[in-house]
C-alpha cells in the first residue's frame, strides 16, 4: 500500500513569504506528527496531531508555525514570515494511533526540503 | 547538554566488517529505544525497537540498551554496501507522551565493497 507522502518534495522561496506543505498519511493511521531535521542534525518534534485535533503542538518553534488536520487524514504545515533559519527538510509521520509503544511504528514520509533564500 | 547523544562521524568500514553505533541519553524517563535508518534524500525508516533493558536480534542487526548507564548500542554484522547511510537513534518515554520521539544527530555510515 502506499506510504505517508509529502508534497512539495523541495520548495524555495524568499524570506518573508508564506508557505504551504502538505503531508498525506497512510490511510486508516490517526495519528499525524510533524519534525524538523536541520542540516545535520536529526529529526526534532513539531507537532502531534490526534485525529482533527493537535494533541501537543510543544515543539513549534514561534507563533509563525502552525499546522492544520481538518478532515483527519491530511496535514498542512503553514510558516508565515519565513525566515533563512527556517531552512530544514520538513518531515512528516503517521501511526496507527497515538498510543506509542512497541506495537504503534511512526512511518516517515519522504520530506519537504525548505530554503529559504 | 542535549538529550540524546551520538556521534555523527562520519564512520567507513570495508564490505563484511562489524560496525558499532551506540547512543548515550540523559533522560531516565526514557522506556523505549528505536534505531532508524535513513537513505539520502529519504525518511527515516524503522529498523528495530525496544523496550527498557536488554538485547534484541534481528537477522544482521542486534539491538542493546543498558539503562543503568544509559548507552544503547546497534551492531551490524557482515555489513554490506546497502547498509551505507544514516542511522539515527530515537527513544521515548512511557506514558501520555510516549509517542514523542527524541532523535540523536545521526551517524554517517559507509561500507565499502
Amino acid at each position: 500500500g502506499a506510504g505517508v507522502s509529502q508534497t512539495p518534495s523541495n520548495k524555495v522561496t524568499e524570506k518573508g513569504k508564506y508557505v504551504e506543505l502538505r503531508c498525506d498519511p497512510i490511510s486508516g493511521h490517526t495519528a499525524l506528527y510533524w519534525y524538523r531535521q536541520s542540516l545535520g542534525q536529526g529529526p526534532e518534534f513539531l507537532i502531534y496531531f490526534q485525529g482533527t485535533g493537535a494533541a501537543d503542538d510543544s515543539g513549534l518553534p514561534n507563533d509563525r508555525f502552525f499546522a492544520v488536520r481538518p478532515e483527519g487524514s491530511v496535514s498542512t504545515l503553514k510558516i508565515q514570515r519565513t525566515e533563512r533559519g527556517d531552512s530544514a527538510v520538513y518531515l512528516c509521520a503517521s501511526s496507527l494511533n497515538g498510543a506509542g509503544g512497541l506495537n504503534n511504528e511512526q512511518f516517515f514520509g519522504p520530506g519537504t526540503r525548505l530554503t529559504v533564500l | 547538554q542535549k538529550e540524546v547523544e551520538q556521534d555523527p562521524g562520519p564512520l567507513s568500514v570495508p564490505e563484511g566488517a562489524i560496525v558499532s553505533l551506540n547512543c548515550t541519553y540523559s533522560n531516565s524517563a526514557f522506556q523505549y529505544f528505536m534505531w532508524y535508518r535513513q537513505y539520502s534524500r529519504k525518511g527515516p525508516e524503522l529498523l528495530m525497537y525496544t523496550y527498557s533493558s536488554g538485547n534484541k536480534e534481528d537477522g544482521r542487526f542486534t539491538a542493546q540498551v543498558d539503562k543503568s548507564s544509559k548507552y544503547i548500542s546497534l551492531f551490524i554484522r557482515d555489513s554490506q554496501p546497502s547498509d551505507s547511510a544514516t542511522y539515527l537513534c530515537a527513544m521515548s518515554g512511557s506514558g501520555g507522551s510516549n509517542y514523542k520521539l527524541t532523535f540523536g544527530k545521526g551517524t554517517l555510515l559507509t561500507v565499502n565493497p
